[in-house]
């Protein structure tokens, strides 16, 4: 069975600072791709990023980076300097053989000004 | 950019109508979802479409929910006769090809938020 946890159901962070967003996912696949999906308050999903599991190499775009380890499970995804527009709920997904999504039940966040 | 657009953005139905949310997925897709997500809960798969038949669906999609490609652009989810509990918003989805492939990003429209009273 695939599941996805994301513990920080909520995080509140001062603009600029730094803030991680965490998810660990559980799958007996050995192929796999995980993903990362904004929704800010208007309410549409924006796709982040896509990552295979055999690719562990972090990825950097911009202020955004992901962080995937394969030994622990994780795929979690760090905000660099946030700003209020950053604040969204933010969801991981694992998507395994078959296409769907299983998704986490998100983290919202909050970057106060 | 190409994106998944959606019709109506917002409903209001009566319990026990049915309705009908449009989808138009990205041009070249070829696999397309409907997900739905209950008021901040996390978003679920109902079902996936392709080459004009279901491939996969889940427990949540059931006899009072179909799919259909009337045409070469548009992907609709019907819900025959509403319940109080269909509330959500329903987004459609799409993606170039399949799970393990280089193209199975999926991409999701801007949702419908369905209101069922």
């Amino acid at each position: 069975a695939q599941k996805v946890t994301q513990a920080q159901t909520e995080i509140s962070v001062v603009e600029k600072e730094d803030v991680t967003l965490d998810c660990v996912y559980e799958t007996r696949d050995t192929t796999y791709y995980l993903f990362w999906y904004k929704q800010p308050p208007s309410g549409e999903l924006v796709f982040l990023i896509r990552r295979n599991s055999f690719d562990e190499q972090n990825e950097i775009s911009g202020r955004y980076s992901w962080n995937f380890q394969k030994s622990t499970s994780s795929f979690n995804f760090t905000i660099t300097a946030s700003q209020v527009v950053d604040s969204a709920v933010y969801f991981c997904a694992l998507q395994t053989g078959a296409n769907n999504l299983f998704f986490g039940t998100g983290t919202r966040l909050t970057v106060i000004p | 950019e190409p994106e998944v657009t959606q019709t109506p953005s917002h409903q209001v139905t009566q319990m026990g109508q049915e309705v009908i949310l449009r989808c138009v997925p990205i041009s070249n897709h070829l696999y397309f979802y409907w997900y739905r997500q209950i008021l901040g809960q996390k978003v679920e798969f109902l079902v996936s479409f392709y080459n004009n038949e279901i491939s996969e669906k889940s427990e949540i999609f059931d006899d009072q929910f179909s799919v259909e490609r009337p045409d070469g652009s548009n992907f609709t989810l019907k819900i025959r006769s509403t319940k109080l509990e269909d509330s959500a918003m329903y987004f459609c989805a799409s993606s170039e090809g399949l799970a393990g492939s280089s193209g199975n990003t999926i991409y999701f429209g801007e949702g419908s938020w369905l209101t069922v009273v």
